[in-house]
């Protein structure tokens, strides 16, 4: 049982690349998310999903889109990289009410 | 607006001595609360939760307090240890057409030997 894993572990990019952070779990969880945690702030939600085929904006959703076709994945796209992108990104699920799974985050440096 | 903060950015204490962190919140119809622990380089890790019917809830070393009439949370550790450095987050859970938590914005905890 791996709980959550997210994949790549670090990323640079340069301005206006494109990338996906995928994120899997193997907990059959229905709500999965992705978060964003800069320096020294709490971690704000940029999608979430509350279910297969479903997916929600957050907090802070501009410049990110995500899909959920499989139960288990819940992918993350930066279309056009910018820096205020650099941050770490956390993939987390769970079920509708009790605490969330996290993975161990991706780092993702814009230069 | 709706928010979780909490009241110090760091916290320092000596080994073996309690620890507080406090939180307070301004949404008074959340569903429950969460504390989360974060280590460097590590996504958060549940610790304890309690809903907004309790207010007080015991875990291993640790104890969440919920006061309601002032929209205050506080976590408590007992004994503290080298390896309950970290980073602590109280949460806030609310349904709106869907499942979402606001993060404060953490406290660093520091124990010294």
């Amino acid at each position: 049982n791996a709980g959550v894993t997210q994949t790549p572990k670090f990323r640079v990019l340069k301005t206006g690349q494109s990338m996906t952070l995928l994120c899997a779990q193997d907990m059959n969880h229905e709500y999965m998310y992705w978060y964003r945690q800069d320096p020294g702030m709490g971690l704000r939600l940029i999608h979430y999903s509350v279910g297969e085929g479903t997916t929600a904006k957050g907090e802070v959703p501009d410049g990110y889109n995500v899909s959920r076709l499989k139960k288990q994945n819940f992918l993350l796209g930066l279309e056009s990289a910018a820096p205020s992108q650099t941050s770490v990104y956390f993939c987390a699920s769970n079920e509708m009410t009790g605490e969330q799974y996290f993975g161990p985050g991706t780092r993702l440096t814009v230069t | 607006g709706e928010s979780v903060g909490l009241h110090l950015p760091t916290l320092s204490v000596q080994e073996g001595d309690n620890s507080i962190i406090n939180c307070a919140y301004s949404n008074s119809a959340s569903d429950y609360f969460i504390w989360y622990k974060q280590e460097s380089g590590k996504g958060p890790q549940f610790i304890i939760d309690i809903r907004s019917n309790m207010d007080k809830r015991q875990g291993q070393r640790v104890t969440v307090l919920l006061n309601k009439t002032v929209k205050h949370l506080s976590l408590q550790i007992a004994a503290t240890q080298p390896g309950d450095s970290a980073v602590y987050f109280c949460a806030e859970n609310m349904m709106s057409g869907g499942f979402k938590t606001i993060f404060g914005a953490g406290t660093r905890l520091f124990v010294k030997a």
